[in-house]
C-alpha cells in the first residue's frame, strides 16, 4: 500500500526567506509524486510533479521540489517566500506501475508566511 | 485555461436524503475521479471511472455511493441515503488518457453538510 507523510502540520516563515515543506513517501516500485496547493475555500491546484528524469522539478509560482530516492522524499521548496504563498500544501503519490491511478495524499502542511 | 467545474458549491441535506453532486470535466479528459476531504483531514480517494465503468474504488465507496456519466459530459456522484459522516468537501478530478503519469486536475469542490 502506498502512503505519504508530511511531518509538519504547520510551517512558519518570514517573507523573503526560503521555505521547505517536507514530504516522504512509501510506494511499491518507483513513484509518481505530486504537490498540490489549497487556498481557503478553494479546490486543489496542481503545482508540480515528478515522473522521471531530473530530480529537481520546477513548477508554478516559483516552487520547486527535489526527488530523493534514497531518502524517499520529495520536499517542496521556494527560494523566497511571499505572503500570498500562505495556504495548505498537499503531497501525493501513486506508483508508476499497474493500472490503478488513484492519488494517495498526505495530511497537508499549512504554510504561514508573515511580513 | 480549461477548468473542472462542480455544482453545487454547497449542499445542505437531511440525513437519509439522496444527493447528487455534479462535475463537468475538462473537455478532452477521459479519466474521472471523486475524492473527499472531511473537515481538517486529508484528501481521500473514493472512486475512479473510465470508459463508463468504475476502474477502482476505495472501502469508503460502499453501496450507498454510485457514479455515472449520464449525458457524456457531466460526471455525477450520487449518495443514496446520506449519513452524518458523509459531511465533507467532495472533489472531482479529471485527467487525459495519456497515462497514469498525467496530472489530475481538481474542481473547486462541493461542500456537503448532512444534518
Amino acid at each position: 500500500a502506498q502512503s505519504v507523510a508530511q511531518p509538519e502540520d504547520q510551517v512558519n516563515v518570514a517573507e523573503g526567506n526560503p521555505l521547505t515543506v517536507k514530504c516522504t513517501y512509501s510506494v511499491s516500485g518507483n513513484p509518481y509524486l505530486f504537490w498540490y496547493v489549497q487556498y481557503p475555500n478553494r479546490g486543489l491546484q496542481f503545482l508540480l510533479k515528478y515522473i522521471t528524469g531530473d530530480n529537481l522539478v520546477k513548477g508554478s509560482y516559483g516552487f520547486e521540489a527535489e526527488f530523493n530516492k534514497s531518502q524517499t522524499s520529495f520536499h517542496l521548496k521556494k527560494p523566497s517566500a511571499l505572503v500570498s504563498d500562505s495556504a495548505l500544501y498537499f503531497c501525493a503519490v501513486r506508483p508508476n506501475t499497474g493500472t490503478a491511478s488513484k492519488l494517495t495524499f498526505g495530511t497537508g502542511t499549512r504554510l504561514q508566511v508573515t511580513l | 485555461e480549461p477548468e473542472v467545474t462542480q455544482t453545487p458549491s454547497h449542499q445542505v441535506t437531511q440525513m437519509g436524503q439522496e444527493v447528487i453532486l455534479r462535475c463537468v470535466p475538462i473537455s478532452n479528459h477521459l479519466y474521472f475521479y471523486w475524492y473527499r476531504q472531511i473537515l481538517g483531514q486529508k484528501v481521500e480517494f473514493l472512486v475512479s471511472f473510465y470508459n463508463n465503468e468504475i476502474s477502482e474504488k476505495s472501502e469508503i465507496f460502499d453501496d450507498q455511493f454510485s457514479v455515472e456519466r449520464p449525458d457524456g459530459s457531466n460526471f455525477t456522484l450520487k449518495i443514496r441515503s446520506t449519513k452524518l459522516e458523509d459531511s465533507a468537501m467532495y472533489f472531482c478530478a479529471t485527467r487525459t488518457s495519456g497515462g497514469s503519469q498525467e496530472t489530475q486536475y481538481f474542481g473547486p469542490g462541493t461542500r456537503l453538510l448532512v444534518l
